[in-house]
């Protein structure tokens, strides 16, 4: 049982390539997450899914899109990347019930220079 | 706007003592917190929860408190082990949603 997934681990990107960060689940979890952790801001939300079909804006969802490809896969592009987009990245999954946690993945280190 | 608060960066206990650290959000209007703790280099893990109907809940050594007249939460563990260093996030959600708000965390270090 591997959890909550994500690939890369680290990349290092330049400004304005393009990149897209993958997210997968085994724990059957109707809803996921994105979010971008960094120094002194602690985690913040970009993108959320509530379930299979469905995505929404987070706090900082600008260039960013995310794409549910079905209930286990959630993944981050990045279409033209910042140097203020250098952060590390979090997924997250949950049952999606009243009252859940969420699990999350062991993150993506990304450096835009 | 920092809706969640955690005033204290970083804390230093002895191992064997208690732990408190401390929490703050200024929306009333949250209705379930959450703590979790974060090895480096690893995703945070989730450690424990208190709906706001409730002012405790108590998981071995650790202990969460809501004082919701205070917007304060703390989470206190006894007795602190050299292994519970870590950074510590709480997070809290907003109601109807999914979506919870973290706040900065605190580093904890357990001196042996």
């Amino acid at each position: 049982n591997a959890g909550v997934t994500q690939t890369p681990k680290f990349q290092v990107l330049k400004t304005g390539q393009s990149m897209t960060l993958q997210c997968a689940q085994d724990m059957n979890h109707n809803s996921m997450y994105w979010y971008r952790q960094d120094p002194g801001m602690g985690l913040r939300l970009i993108y959320y899914s509530a379930s299979e079909g469905t995505t929404d804006k987070g706090e900082v969802p600008n260039g960013y899109n995310v794409s549910r490809l079905n209930k286990r896969e959630f993944s981050l592009r990045l279409e033209s990347a910042a140097p203020s987009q250098t952060s590390v990245y979090f997924c997250a999954s949950s049952s999606g019930r009243t009252q859940e946690t969420q699990y999350f993945g062991p993150g993506t280190r990304l450096l835009v220079l | 706007d920092q809706q969640v608060k955690q005033n204290s960066p970083s804390l230093s206990v002895q191992e064997g003592r208690i732990s408190i650290l401390n929490c703050d959000y200024t929306n009333s209007m949250f209705d379930y917190f959450l703590w979790y703790k974060k090895y480096p280099a690893e995703g945070p893990t989730f450690l424990i929860s208190i709906s706001s109907i409730k002012d405790k809940n108590e998981d071995g050594r650790f202990t969460v408190f809501l004082n919701k007249s205070a917007k304060h939460l703390s989470l206190h563990i006894v007795p602190s082990q050299p292994g519970d260093s870590a950074v510590y996030f709480c997070a809290a959600r907003r109601p109807g949603t999914y979506k919870y708000i973290f706040g900065t965390g605190t580093r904890l270090k357990v001196l042996a």
